[in-house]
């Protein structure tokens, strides 16, 4: 079955340092691709996606670039803040899938020292 | 406009009760879905409706049901609760079952079991 597998937390950086959050998928059909953000106490928030190889995603500053050869769909950041402390969860859809569920990755719990 | 919105936002139960959550999904989605998030960990999918037809269903007990109703919100019913069930109910809503659509998430529900 659809999998995503997304790299274990959490990742402590200081403010202003570079991001990335591994995500690599399995998947029957074609996938879209979806990083998701939950804050404290609160529900998910679509950070960004990408429906087709090759796409970018982007929002408040960060990226991830559908790529099917790598099945990867990594987040980046240039430059962390403080306020960007949050849990991120890869996911995607399947075009195969008749549930038309999302399919979550594990979580990865992100900590920014000021 | 407003969001996917749930209620309530957080309620306790006894063991062996029952509990009815509510989700009114964005104007003009006629999909919604249900996913049970428990502490720590990514959501799982419980159920999915699309024009008052279920679509999906997830690996959960037959304790759980749903349903949606004409206006498009939806009801999860969850009979016999166990300790188990202590989680955040989250109630997700997007346009169709297009698996590129985006899926926008409520607040969720936090059922407390004791």
């Amino acid at each position: 079955g659809d999998s995503v597998t997304q790299m274990e937390g959490p990742v402590t950086l200081s403010e202003e340092a570079f991001l990335t959050i591994n995500c690599t998928y399995t998947a029957t059909g074609y996938p879209s691709l979806f990083w998701y953000v939950q804050y404290p106490g609160e529900g998910l928030q679509l950070l960004l996606k990408a429906t087709k190889a090759d796409d970018k995603g982007s929002n408040k500053g960060f990226e991830a670039t559908y790529r099917k050869e790598t099945t990867s769909f990594h987040l980046e950041k240039g430059s962390v803040q403080v306020s960007d402390s949050a849990v991120y969860f890869c996911a995607l859809t399947d075009s195969m899938d008749s549930n038309y569920q999302l399919i979550w990755g594990a979580g990865t719990k992100l900590i920014i020292k000021p | 406009d407003a969001g996917v919105t749930q209620s309530p936002t957080h309620l306790i139960k006894t063991r062996g009760q029952h509990v009815t959550l509510r989700c009114s999904p964005i104007s003009g989605h006629k999909s919604v879905s249900w996913y049970q998030q428990v502490l720590g960990q990514g959501p799982q999918f419980i159920f999915q409706y699309y024009e008052k037809e279920e679509r999906g269903r997830g690996n959960f007990p037959d304790r759980f049901s749903a349903r949606q109703f004409p206006n498009y919100s939806s009801e999860l019913n969850v009979n016999a609760l166990l300790l188990g069930d202590s989680a955040l109910y989250l109630c997700a809503s997007s346009l169709d079952t297009y698996s590129g659509n985006t899926i926008y998430f409520g607040e969720g529900s936090w059922l407390t079991v004791v």
